[in-house]
């Protein structure tokens, strides 16, 4: 079975700064995708970022940037200009490689608040 | 092209009566899961489904929980003799047939509380 750990539960950024957030995983398998989901008070959940795990180059979205250490089983999600619009809980999710598509595994969170 | 849709998206129940949660993929995608959320927690697999077919019940509890996905019509997450502690948001998520992305695209969830 998967697990998914991220050891902060709570993080703070002064806006236009630089956050990274961390998420580390447990998997015997070789091939598999990470997500990082962004879910606001909305409580809408929000894809921000996807890496597939054969692919060496992280993965990036604009001000969202992932470093993927496959060896070390490390995902952070880095998010440089911080906005207001960015205060969320961010949670880190495995999915494995199966040609019918399969569950996610996520983390218990990250709550993100950026400060003014 | 509308996302996925859930509704109701609060429904409050008094122990022991039924709870139905239903869930519209988005257009064109034909898998569909379901994941709880407890307070202050990370969303929880419970059961993935295909078109008249449940492929992966592995997270739901063991009795009182149903899940379906009939050939015509919306997911159905079926919920008897409501307890207190299975006040949660209950969220689906659909993915197409090709699943050349393995992005599963979410819907707004449904908040269900029991009195």
């Amino acid at each position: 079975a998967q697990t998914v750990t991220q050891s902060q539960p709570e993080m703070s950024v002064q806006e236009a700064e630089t956050v990274t957030l961390s998420c580390t995983y447990d998997t015997s398998e070789s091939n598999y995708y990470l997500f990082w989901y962004k879910q606001p008070p909305s409580r809408q959940m929000i894809l921000v970022i996807r890496q597939e795990a054969y692919k060496q180059q992280n993965a990036t979205e604009n001000r969202f940037s992932v470093n993927f250490q496959k060896a070390a089983k490390s995902f952070s999600l880095k998010i440089s200009d911080s906005q207001l619009g960015d205060t969320a809980m961010y949670f880190c999710a495995f999915m494995k490689h199966v040609s019918s598509g399969d569950k996610l595994t996520f983390g218990t969170g990250t709550r993100l608040a950026v400060r003014p | 092209n509308a996302g996925v849709m859930q509704n109701p998206r609060h429904l409050v129940r008094r122990r022991g009566q039924e709870a139905r949660l239903r869930c519209s993929p988005m257009k064109g995608h034909s898998h569909v899961y379901w994941y709880r959320q407890l307070p202050e927690e990370g969303l929880k697999f419970m059961v993935y489904l295909q078109k008249e077919n449940i492929i992966d019940e592995s997270g739901m509890p063991k009795e009182r929980f149903s899940a379906e996905f009939p050939k015509e019509g919306p997911s159905i997450l079926r919920i008897q003799q409501v307890v207190r502690g299975d006040s949660a948001a209950y969220f689906c998520a659909s993915s197409p047939l090709q699943v050349s992305t393995y992005e599963q695209y979410f819907g707004p969830g449904t908040r269900l509380t029991v009195t």
